[in-house]
């Protein structure tokens, strides 16, 4: 299948610093990527869908201001959460579209904000 | 109420056991149906993929399709401890974005 990395895998950072994670599609071009983000136990929640040379589309409650979403290449994503806060601290995981259907995610990012 | 709903689980089986991981969903709209495996602070890994109704197989696994109950499930034959993980169902329209909805997760622990 089609392998999608994240970097890094994990980080720690302090209280009111941004923090940068970079998803990229190693082995295919994905036009379409997304964000999720996950708590312990629970299930993935979307976070925004990020579309290749166009602003990214935030779900409900998502502050676009917050976590910002670049989409540069066909290949790279990057998430970048501003003014990081202990709140923030979560399971990180994004995904690309392959083909327009299949969607194969990335190993996810732990951030922990101290 | 949700769209999809997914048996919550925890699924507890003995090596070897035939294990059977079950959605339900509201709506019609949902063309394609997707079996997540996903491994402790792991990303999902895309198990299985599906369009028409029926069965679908790939080695040890199933995926079963039945649009008309609005319902899907996935069959582990011979389960072995490796396969303990929590295993996700998700499910898209044909437009939309290509966006998915996922269940919520059955966390299945095959004991050997």
């Amino acid at each position: 299948g089609a392998v999608v990395s994240q970097h890094p895998s994990w980080v720690i950072c302090k209280s009111g610093t941004s923090v940068k994670i970079e998803c990229r599609s190693l082995d295919f071009q994905a036009t379409t990527m997304f964000w999720y983000r996950q708590f312990p136990k629970q299930s993935l929640m979307l976070m925004a869908t990020s579309n290749e040379g166009s602003k990214a589309t935030y779900e409900q409650g998502v502050e676009k201001d917050k976590f910002l979403i670049n989409h540069a290449s066909l290949t790279l994503s990057t998430l970048t959460v501003t003014s990081a806060h202990p709140e923030d601290s979560s399971f990180y995981i994004c995904s690309a579209l392959a083909g327009g259907y299949e969607q194969y995610f990335g190993p996810g990012t732990r951030l922990t904000v101290t | 109420q949700k769209e999809v709903e997914q048996d919550p689980g925890p699924l507890s089986v003995p090596e070897g056991a035939i294990v059977s991981l079950n959605c339900t969903y509201s709506n019609s709209a949902f063309q394609y149906f997707m079996w997540y495996r996903q491994y402790s602070r792991k990303g999902p890994e895309l198990l299985m993929y599906t369009y028409s109704s029926g069965n679908k197989e790939d080695g040890r696994f199933t995926a079963q399709v039945d649009k008309s109950s609005k319902y899907i499930s996935l069959f582990i034959r011979d389960s072995q401890p490796s396969d303990s993980a929590t295993y996700l169902c998700a499910m898209k329209r044909k437009t939309n974005a290509g966006k998915s909805t996922f269940g919520d997760g059955t966390t299945l622990t095959v004991k050997p």
